[in-house]
């Protein structure tokens, strides 16, 4: 599985957008692009995941460059219990030797 | 409802001492995992089985071993020889068809030796 690249912590204003980038130049045709993230001593917790196209849940957005290099995840109306650690993540579908790197610190204030 | 459960939440070891910690699942997934995760930092997958009876070493396998004698059990034991096993475990399952959805994560188990 590719690896990512994410800044180490972002903030947010409570209310506003978060967006937060991931890089994956080697991504390979047949992986997908995952998003979890882990509230303080919890297990991560899916977001959403997406291959090509542009994906929207109740959770979050997830825009994926035509070149799929690169990624967003937008939580459009971010909450203070949003405050988490956010992974980006590439895996090949049914891969099971995935790499979670450090992820991104998002701080959401008030 | 379904999901994973680990126990003990908290865990004390004396060095020297092996200790087994405990991952449960109720979803009916083929595919388990457990990870490490050091503070501040990533996971490290230690094992994974794909199914029962089998299940293959981690990026950081060395002083652990695991267990899949039934599907929904798939419990890790740290051994005397992990050098430097304080850590938060994280348990995973993911099922064959749905694996697209990735994983489903425990609510992990912190192991301190005192």
């Amino acid at each position: 599985d590719a690896k990512t690249t994410q800044p180490t912590s972002m903030d947010c204003a409570e209310g506003r957008a978060a967006n937060l980038p991931c890089n994956h130049s080697t991504i390979s045709g047949n992986e997908y692009v995952y998003w979890y993230r882990q509230i303080h001593s919890q297990g991560p917790q899916y977001i959403i995941h997406g291959l090509k196209n542009n994906e929207t849940n109740e959770m979050a957005s997830l825009i994926i460059t035509e070149d799929r290099k690169s990624s967003t995840l937008i939580l459009p109306h971010a909450t203070l219990r949003d405050t988490a650690v956010y992974y980006c993540i590439v895996r090949v579908f049914g891969g099971f030797k995935t790499i979670f790197g450090a992820g991104t610190r998002l701080f959401v204030k008030a | 409802d379904g999901g994973i459960t680990q126990s003990p939440k908290y865990l004390f070891r004396k060095e020297g001492q092996n200790v087994t910690l405990s991952c449960e699942q109720n979803l009916n997934h083929d595919a388990m995992y457990w990870y490490r995760q050091d503070p501040g930092q990533g996971l490290r997958l230690i094992y994974y089985s794909q199914i029962v009876n089998d299940f293959q070493k981690g990026d950081i396998a060395e002083g652990y071993s695991v267990s899949r004698e039934k599907k929904e059990s798939f419990p890790l034991t740290v051994t005397s020889a992990q050098k430097n096993p304080t850590a938060f475990y994280l348990c995973a399952s993911s099922s064959g068809q749905g694996r697209i959805y990735g994983y489903t994560f425990g609510s992990g188990t912190r192991l301190t030796v005192v």
